[in-house]
């Protein structure tokens, strides 16, 4: 079936330090993958998102790049700030199927000043 | 100006109750969806309509039935609500069925006591 696997949180980091949160996927066929966040109290918000192997969404400083090879999409970011403070969720879509998007189980980040 | 405005944001309940929760969005989008998030945030998709007419139906308990009086509105209702329902509940909504790019209202938080 299909999955998305991300690193345990929560992920604690001191303002400017360099961000990655590993995630990767099983799939059928060649999904498209996506990485949303959520802020304290709101909804999801779409952050970048990658359509074929290799791939590279960026967005507000953040970067993936779909690398088929590993099945993977790893979230990095070179310099994060208190406001990137969030749960960040990897997600895939399998392109051609009935729209379900299956996210992964989100990775709390909190940065410290 | 919210795009996906969902009503109530709160609410406090006794089991074996009924409740709905109401979504609208002004995006001109045709799809919408129900999401569950437990408490730890893990993401659930429940339920999506697409011009109103239902195409996905996850395993969810039959004490929950959405409606889509028009394309703008996807309503949910619980009946005989049960400690187990308490979680946030998120609409969303996408350009059509094809696409990974949702749209999320800010949450419903019920709590069944």
């Amino acid at each position: 079936g299909n999955s998305v696997t991300q690193m345990e949180g929560p992920v604690t980091l001191s303002e400017e330090a360099f961000l990655t949160i590993n995630c990767t996927y099983t799939a059928t066929g060649y999904p498209s993958l996506f990485w949303y966040v959520q802020y304290p109290g709101e909804g999801l918000q779409l952050l970048l998102k990658a359509t074929k192997a290799d791939d590279k969404g960026s967005n507000k400083g953040f970067e993936a790049t779909y690398r088929k090879e590993t099945t993977s999409f790893h979230l990095e970011k070179g310099s994060v700030q208190v406001s990137d403070s969030a749960v960040y969720f990897c997600a895939l879509r399998r392109n051609g199927a009935t729209n379900k998007l299956i996210f992964g189980t989100g990775t709390l980040l909190a940065v410290q000043p | 100006d919210t795009a996906v405005s969902q009503t109530p944001k709160y609410l406090v309940t006794q089991m074996g109750n009924d409740k709905s929760i109401k979504c609208e969005q002004n995006l001109g989008h045709d799809t919408m969806y129900w999401y569950k998030q437990d408490s730890k945030k893990f993401l659930k998709i429940m339920f999506s309509y697409n011009n109103k007419e239902l195409i996905i139906n996850e395993t969810v308990p039959n004490r929950f039935s959405p409606k889509s009086p028009d394309k703008a509105h996807l309503n949910l209702h619980i009946n005989s609500l049960e400690l187990g329902d308490s979680a946030v509940y998120f609409c969303a909504s996408s350009q059509d069925s094809n696409t990974g790019e949702l749209f999320f209202g800010e949450g419903s938080r019920l709590t069944v006591l």
